[in-house]
């Protein structure tokens, strides 16, 4: 059980382009779900929380206009990283927890690359 | 400003070894403390969780020490394989600010045969 998918797993983009990233959880509806990027060999780094049916709360230093997120249902969670830069290029992960329950369950990652 | 600090940032130990990392908090409303493991390209894997009002949780091979006055925790991969082999991040999180996970900078360690 707690499984979380991410899609793509790897995406290559021209710079300028915008990239979507879902992020679903299998086996649970998951009224928070939380996107994080990480930089190689660097730690995890909260951008923003997303709740079902409201809008996300953004991290300090996070830009929401370039990196918005959808949390239309219980098991889906969208990031779309806006007019992407080669500075953007990181691997994005997801996270998923039920309500109630502080125990985050992280989906695989998706490696974007940015040219 | 919320933080935890993790040590070593690597560590090499044989296999059959202890393997110990570190971590410290600054915030004492922190109400749980979970580890994560990580592989290369992949999502981290939850390994073992611990409140503050217990002293040590044990999971097979996992064990996590806590100690609350200090402000620091700890884990303990006891009979290390080299499939152990991975970065491992410590985390911090509190109800009242919606469960956030604040992770430690990670440790990457190394299982020789």
């Amino acid at each position: 059980g707690a499984v979380v998918s991410q899609h793509p797993s790897r995406v290559i983009c021209k710079s300028g382009t915008s990239v979507k990233i879902e992020c679903r959880s299998l086996d649970f509806q998951a009224t928070t779900m939380f996107w994080y990027r990480q930089f190689p060999k660097q730690s995890l780094m909260l951008m923003a929380t997303s709740n079902e049916g409201s809008k996300a709360t953004y991290e300090q230093g996070v830009e929401k206009d370039k990196f918005l997120i959808n949390h239309a249902s219980l098991t889906l969670s969208t990031l779309t990283v806006t007019s992407a830069h080669p500075e953007d290029s990181s691997f994005y992960i997801c996270s998923a927890r039920l309500w109630g329950v502080e125990t985050q369950y992280f989906g695989p990652g998706t490696r974007l690359l940015v040219l | 400003q919320q933080q935890v600090k993790q040590s070593p940032q690597s560590l090499i130990v044989q296999k059959g070894g202890i393997s110990i990392i570190n971590c410290a908090y600054e915030n004492t409303a922190f109400d749980y403390f979970p580890w994560y493991q990580q592989f290369p390209g992949k999502g981290p894997a939850l390994l073992i969780a611990i409140r503050p009002d217990v002293s040590e949780k044990k999971e097979g091979r996992f064990t996590i020490s806590f100690n609350k006055s200090a402000k620091q925790f700890s884990l303990h991969i006891m009979d290390s394989q080299p499939g152990d082999s991975a970065t491992y991040f410590c985390a911090a999180s509190m109800e009242a600010a919606g469960n956030k996970l604040t992770f430690g900078g990670g440790t990457r360690v190394l299982v020789k045969p």
